[in-house]
């Protein structure tokens, strides 16, 4: 089993739609989780950590379940500026440094 | 603010040529890491360091060697490239914090290379 898993898209979606994206994790022992950006021939960026009781950045909602090893990220009224790949990250295990990155899933914003 | 910086930011080799790639933080971070992304692949990790004068290997480190003579750099090198060694490589350092919630890692631009 890969160790962070995500469905890779690609995702088309209308301006001002909802789009959702999954990710679960294999280290049942990981403790710090992560949504990355990453836009075209760019390197990843933080978009936001995601926390045990979930957490709202503006349009964006992280969702986190340890008991299903499961993440979402929650992405409302998309824009344009939104087309990018989103990787998910989780870090190796207990007390580790380490992060392991998902393979992204992309995402097209159309007009 | 340069935060990670690369160099250089292309390059293209022949087989069996050596290279070394630089990658310089100035936010005085400890830890300092060396990933590669291929298509289909994700990024992963070939070597990392914990400090000036350490390092370690990742999950794909062979082929490569790495050094940290100084805090602020990591240097990345191939003795002897070869054609699968043809990625786009990137650096990145974690912040400091001890917390892992903020275990952030933040990454330079990026140095595309080719082996022919």
């Amino acid at each position: 089993r890969k160790e962070v898993e995500q469905d890779p898209g690609p995702f088309n979606v209308p301006e001002g739609a909802t789009v959702a994206f999954n990710c679960t994790y294999s280290n049942s022992a990981s403790q710090s989780f992560f949504w990355y950006r990453q836009d075209c021939r760019k390197e990843p960026k933080l978009l936001m950590s995601v926390y045990s009781s979930g957490n709202e950045d503006g349009r964006f909602t992280a969702q986190l379940n340890r008991a299903s090893q499961y993440i979402s990220l929650l992405i409302r009224d998309s824009k344009l500026s939104d087309s990018a790949t989103y990787l998910c990250v989780v870090n190796c295990g207990a007390g580790s440094y380490q992060l392991t990155f998902g393979k992204g899933t992309k995402l097209s914003v159309i007009p | 603010n340069a935060g990670v910086t690369q160099t250089p930011k292309f390059r293209v080799l022949k087989t069996g040529q050596s290279m070394t790639l630089l990658c310089a933080q100035d936010m005085n971070h400890e830890y300092m890491y060396w990933y590669r992304q291929d298509p289909g692949m994700g990024l992963r990790l070939i070597h990392y360091s914990v400090g000036e004068g350490t390092t370690a290997k990742g999950e794909v480190p062979d082929g490569y060697n790495v050094s940290r003579l100084k805090k602020q750099n990591f240097l990345l090198g191939l003795e002897s490239a070869a054609p699968s060694q043809t990625s786009v490589y990137f650096c990145a350092s974690k912040t400091p914090s001890g917390q892992l919630t903020k275990n952030i890692q933040y990454f330079g631009a990026g140095t595309r290379l080719s082996v022919l």
